[in-house]
């Protein structure tokens, strides 16, 4: 089992839908967790970080449920320029930064 | 203005050559990263380095070396060992602490013909 993993894509939505992406991870001691937004071709850059609370940045809202080992990114109103791929990271106690394999969203006009 | 910088930009080699991609960062991070990806994929860490002169080998460290003499160098070398070097090159530095972010220089995308 890989120990990040996230939902398969890619997601192929109108603009103005909700997509929601998630990801699992298998270490339990895992402490921090973020989503990142990479476009073809170029580094990824940090979307948001994730709290134990929830939080959320304008149209973009992560959750964390750490009983489920579950994270999840939901995006409102998308927009063309949403079209990317979106990484999940799990950073473990021993300070070890863990990617999933990451999720294309294509939105069509 | 403060950031990662990777060179080259773009490199092409011979099979059996070794190449070695600079990384060089003035964020005054304590720890750096290397990952590759490949088409399609995630990004696999190669290599990591929590403090000067000390490091860890990552999930595919195998066929690749590295050094941190510096706190602002990780230089990771692919040795002709590394049965498959064409991919995307990516170094990264985070801020201290359990809620650091990820600083990624723009990569460096080697081929190997």
């Amino acid at each position: 089992r890989k120990e990040v993993e996230q939902d398969p894509g890619p997601f192929n939505v109108p603009e103005g839908a909700t997509v929601a992406f998630n990801c699992t991870y298998s270490n339990s001691a895992s402490q921090s967790f973020f989503w990142y937004r990479q476009d073809c071709r170029k580094e990824p850059k940090l979307l948001m970080s994730v709290y134990s609370s929830g939080n959320e940045d304008g149209r973009f809202t992560a959750q964390l449920n750490r009983a489920s080992q579950y994270i999840s990114l939901l995006i409102r109103d998308s927009k063309l320029s949403d079209s990317a791929t979106y990484l999940c990271v799990v950073k473990n106690q021993g300070g070890k930064l863990i990617f999933g394999q990451g999720t294309e969203l294509s939105v069509k006009p | 203005d403060g950031g990662i910088t990777q060179s080259p930009k773009y490199l092409f080699r011979k099979e059996g050559q070794n190449v070695t991609l600079s990384c060089e960062q003035n964020l005054n991070h304590d720890a750096m990263y290397w990952y590759r990806q490949d088409p399609g994929q995630g990004l696999r860490l190669i290599y990591y380095s929590q403090i000067v002169n000390d490091f860890q080998k990552g999930d595919i460290a195998e066929g690749y070396s590295v050094s941190r003499e510096k706190k602002e160098s990780f230089p990771l070398t692919v040795t002709s060992a590394q049965k498959n070097p064409t991919a995307f090159y990516l170094c990264a530095s985070s801020s201290p602490g359990d809620t650091g972010e990820l600083f990624f220089g723009e990569g460096s995308r080697l081929t190997v013909l």
